[in-house]
């Protein structure tokens, strides 16, 4: 089965950074990966699907991108809302997500 | 806009079943090129993909949990539901219900209901 593993698990930052996750599959296709951000107690939210394109309503300061294996979403200068856990996702016989990565003032 | 919201007892015993439905509203739950999910968040963990239908009755199924999984779909209700047989404390978790879009390589989910906590225990 396919593997997604997400790097960093976890990262500390500040209002205005500029930060980047990156989401490695074992196997499969990057330009497949959808990204979702998950705020305590709630449900996740889609961010970006086909790598990079921006579902409707998210902010441009999030975008992705993809090459090979790997897929990064990067925001380009965090808000205080921002701060919450992501996810990558990838479809490969089932859906399959990453660990997560949690992103911490 | 697309709602989802998740029912069904919130404690389920060991060994018994659990069951959960999902009630779709604001858009067909026939309509278009979508599957029907089930993802489930232990406390503190990550996402775990259940399972999925299509309106056609069409069904897929994680295979580490497809030997006790089924789901079922109601069109006519706009409704779809999840069983789980044979619940142990390892099935303790949230559980959403989720709209699938799947167009070529691509499959995510645009649309999740609020999540529902199921307890195992005695």
């Amino acid at each position: 089965a396919i593997q997604l593993t997400q790097s960093p698990s976890s990262l500390s930052a500040s209002v205005g950074d500029r930060v980047t996750i990156t989401c490695r599959a074992s196997q499969g296709i990057s330009s497949a990966l959808a990204w979702y951000q998950q705020k305590p107690g709630k449900a996740p939210k889609l961010l970006i699907y086909a790598a990079s394109n921006l579902e409707s309503g998210v902010p441009s300061r999030f975008s992705g991108s993809g090459s090979g294996t790997d897929s990064t979403l990067t925001i380009s200068s965090l808000q205080p809302e921002d701060f919450a856990t992501y996810y990558c996702q990838q479809f490969n016989s089932y859906p399959h997500f990453g660990q997560g990565t949690r992103l911490e003032i | 806009q697309v709602q989802l919201q998740e029912s069904g007892p919130g404690l389920v015993k060991p060994s018994q079943t659990l069951s959960l439905t999902c009630t779709v509203s604001g858009g067909s739950i026939s309509r278009g090129s979508y599957h029907w999910s089930w993802i489930r968040q232990p406390a503190g963990k990550g996402l775990e993909w259940i399972g999925r239908i299509h309106t056609s009755g069409g069904t897929n199924y994680n295979p580490s949990l497809k030997s006790r999984v089924s789901i079922s779909i109601d069109t006519s209700k706009s409704q779809f539901s999840l069983k789980l047989t044979s619940v142990t404390a390892a099935d303790t978790a949230v559980y959403y219900c989720a709209r699938g879009v799947i167009t070529g390589d691509l499959y995510y989910f645009d649309y999740w209901g609020q999540g529902t906590l199921v307890t195992v225990s005695s």
